[in-house]
């Protein structure tokens, strides 16, 4: 069965910094395809970022990149020039060829200004 | 439009009431989800619709009944509940049965069992 692993339950970083919030998870399957998803406080779950598992060229969305190391089914976030509004709980996610979505535990992210 | 609307936004029900959420998406997404939240834990797969079929039930008790009338629309029938199912609930839609699909969320309605 596939299982997806967020080992830091928390993090904090301080605006304008660097954080890497980490996710790995475990699969038999080949192809298939990763997220990250953003739950701020009281609002809706967005998507961040996401990374399909035959590009070998990792994901970039503005500030948020990842580093998809399919080898080591690992798959980390990373947030530049973080801001107050990055404060949330973030979700790393994996799905194969179903419509289900198998998520992580959850990284709270706290940002001090 | 690229939201999901759930509504109510919060409801309170004693363990005898029947009740229904409602979510309704209008971005010809043709698969909608209920998922169960938890403080401070992952969304849990309750159901999911692709197509206006149930296609996936993950053992969710009796007592929670899914409908859905049309493709944009998704209710969730509540019926003799336990305080532990008080919770959030979310729906999501896709916009076909394609894992590479993002799911999009709505703001979820907060339930509380007396």
């Amino acid at each position: 069965a596939q299982t997806v692993t967020q080992s830091q339950p928390e993090m904090s970083v301080q605006e304008a910094e660097t954080v890497t919030l980490s996710c790995t998870y475990d699969t038999s399957e080949s192809d298939y395809y990763l997220f990250w998803y953003k739950q701020p406080p009281s609002r809706q779950m967005i998507l961040v970022i996401r990374q399909e598992a035959y590009k070998q060229q990792n994901a970039t969305e503005n500030r948020f990149s990842v580093n998809f190391q399919k080898a080591a089914k690992s798959f980390s976030l990373k947030i530049s020039d973080s801001q107050l509004g990055d404060a949330a709980m973030y979700f790393c996610a994996y799905s194969h060829n179903t419509d289900k979505l198998i998520f992580g535990t959850g990284t709270r992210l706290q940002v001090f200004p | 439009d690229t939201e999901v609307t759930q509504t109510p936004k919060h409801l309170v029900m004693g363990m005898t009431n029947k009740k229904s959420l409602k979510c309704e998406q209008h971005m010809g997404h043709r698969a909608m989800y209920w998922y169960k939240q938890k403080a401070k834990k992952p969304p849990e797969l309750m159901f999911v619709y692709s197509y206006e079929k149930l296609s996936i039930n993950e053992s969710v008790p009796s007592r929670f009944s899914p409908e859905c009338p049309n493709s944009s629309l998704l209710n969730l029938h509540l019926h003799a509940l336990q305080p532990e199912d008080s919770a959030l609930y979310l729906c999501a839609s896709s916009q076909g049965a394609s894992p590479s699909g993002e799911q999009f969320f709505g703001p979820g309605t907060r339930l509380t069992v007396l």
